[in-house]
């Protein structure tokens, strides 16, 4: 079935120092790719997405890029900051339904 | 608020009672979601609306599950028979027809004793 692979698992940086997250879709026909930032008991927020017909996007310190051919995507943060911790979640969509990923910890060292 | 809200933010409970949760989802957003999350784990897909109609629901959900949206706006989550498997943080979300962009209410924490 429709699988996305998130990794890594948990990624610890120094403040200031980019991070990076990378997932792969399984599904091809896969064509809207969003990330959720969610901090310890809230809910998950949307922070950017991205739709197949699109290479790259980007949002002030974060950006998403997107290999349709490799069917990965990855979520970029630069000049990590102490509010950027928190989990992150990519997911994968060709209808209504997000396929999730499993979650990448993102911890910013001071 | 024009957000997606959820009421109750936290139900406790003792097993075997039955819970019902509401989801109002962001007024013109036709699409609505719910979802499970245990500590840990991604969101994990229960069921899905497009207006009034339940268009999927997950395998993984019993029959002690059931889900409404009798006037295409807001929607209830009925867990029957609670077990202490069943605590979890119970997510809805909406979207509307044009865009995929799911966004999420603030979530129910049920504790089950």
């Amino acid at each position: 079935g429709e699988n996305v692979e998130q990794h890594p698992s948990t990624l610890s940086v120094q403040e200031g120092d980019s991070a990076v997250i990378k997932c792969t879709y399984s599904d091809s026909a896969s064509n809207y790719f969003p990330w959720y930032k969610q901090e310890l008991g809230k809910r998950p927020q949307l922070i950017i997405d991205i739709r197949s017909n699109v290479g790259e996007k980007k949002d002030q310190r974060i950006a998403v890029t997107l290999n349709k051919t490799a069917k990965h995507f990855s979520l970029h943060i630069t000049e990590t900051q102490p509010e950027d911790s928190a989990v992150y979640f990519c997911a994968a969509s060709s209808n209504y339904q997000l396929i999730w990923g499993a979650g990448t910890k993102l911890i910013i060292k001071p | 608020d024009t957000g997606v809200s959820q009421d109750p933010r936290h139900k406790i409970t003792k097993r075997g009672q039955n819970v019902t949760f509401r989801c109002d989802p962001i007024s013109e957003h036709n699409r609505l979601y719910w979802y499970r999350q245990t500590l840990g784990q991604g969101p994990e897909f229960l069921t899905y609306f497009q207006n009034e109609a339940q268009l999927e629901k997950s395998r993984l959900l019993s029959d002690r599950f059931s889900a409404e949206r009798p006037k295409g706006s807001f929607s209830t989550l009925e867990i029957q028979r609670t077990e202490q498997g069943d605590s979890a943080m119970y997510l809805c979300a909406s979207s509307s027809r044009e865009y995929n962009e799911q966004f999420f209410g603030p979530g129910t924490r049920l504790t089950v004793l």
